[in-house]
């Protein structure tokens, strides 16, 4: 029974393309975060939505839009995708009061 | 701002030693929350172990426990009788305690090898 899913798992694409990473959490908690991990495996939160309201927006480009159509989803959007783009994406949940986040599978997004 | 520094790129030890790895944090708050984080290859975020700064007691699981030193910044991860299953990286993490400031600050990770 998965806590935290995101799909794809992996994700190859070329420079300059769009594309979308969904992320789904059946644990009931009101908010949700993505968190970048770079190639020398250091992880840092882009944003968190609280039901499906941006609190937390951590200096991302534009070119990255997060969506939440319900506090169970939050999808990564990514415009005009750049080789620096290239990175594991985690998705995560966590309860309120916060106390600890739970971590999906990680999508490895590799850009050519 | 709050930072997270371990000071152990990569260690390594052999199956069934005890192995310490380090971690500091720095931070303005009283109210927060501090964890081990295990990525293992297949790269999932593995929770380890939490520990409230409010609770003076050492958080222990099993084989892994933390020495928790509030006034020194300091929280380090004991791991015990050392498993081939360990292998993985181990990143220690802050969070403040606080509805919509509540995200994850990571250490770089130390990566931890056990040896058969």
């Amino acid at each position: 029974d998965t806590a935290v899913s995101q799909t794809p798992k992996y994700l190859v694409t070329q420079m300059g393309n769009d594309k979308s990473i969904k992320c789904e959490q059946n644990l009931g908690h009101d908010t949700m975060y993505w968190y970048k991990q770079d190639s020398k495996k250091f992880l840092k939160i882009m944003f968190s939505y609280n039901n499906k309201e941006l609190i937390i927006n951590e200096t991302v480009p534009n070119r990255f839009s997060p969506k939440s159509p319900d506090k169970a989803h939050l999808n990564l959007h990514i415009n005009s995708l750049e080789l620096g783009d290239s990175a594991v994406y985690f998705c995560a949940s966590g309860a309120s009061p916060p106390n600890e986040q739970f971590f999906g599978p990680g999508t490895r997004l590799t850009v050519l | 701002a709050q930072t997270v520094t371990q000071s152990q790129p990569e260690m390594s030890v052999q199956e069934a030693e005890t192995v310490t790895l380090s971690c500091t944090y720095d931070t303005s708050e009283s109210n927060y929350y501090l964890f081990w984080y295990k990525q293992p290859p297949s790269r999932q975020m593995i929770l380890v172990i939490r520990q409230e700064a409010y609770k003076q007691q050492n958080a222990t699981e099993n084989r892994f426990s933390v020495n928790f030193q509030k006034a020194a910044k300091s929280f380090s991860l004991k791991i015990s009788d050392s498993q081939l299953g360990d292998t993985a990286m181990y990143f220690c993490a802050f969070m403040k305690r606080l509805k919509g400031d509540d995200k994850i600050i990571f250490g770089k990770g130390t990566r931890l090898h056990i040896l058969p």
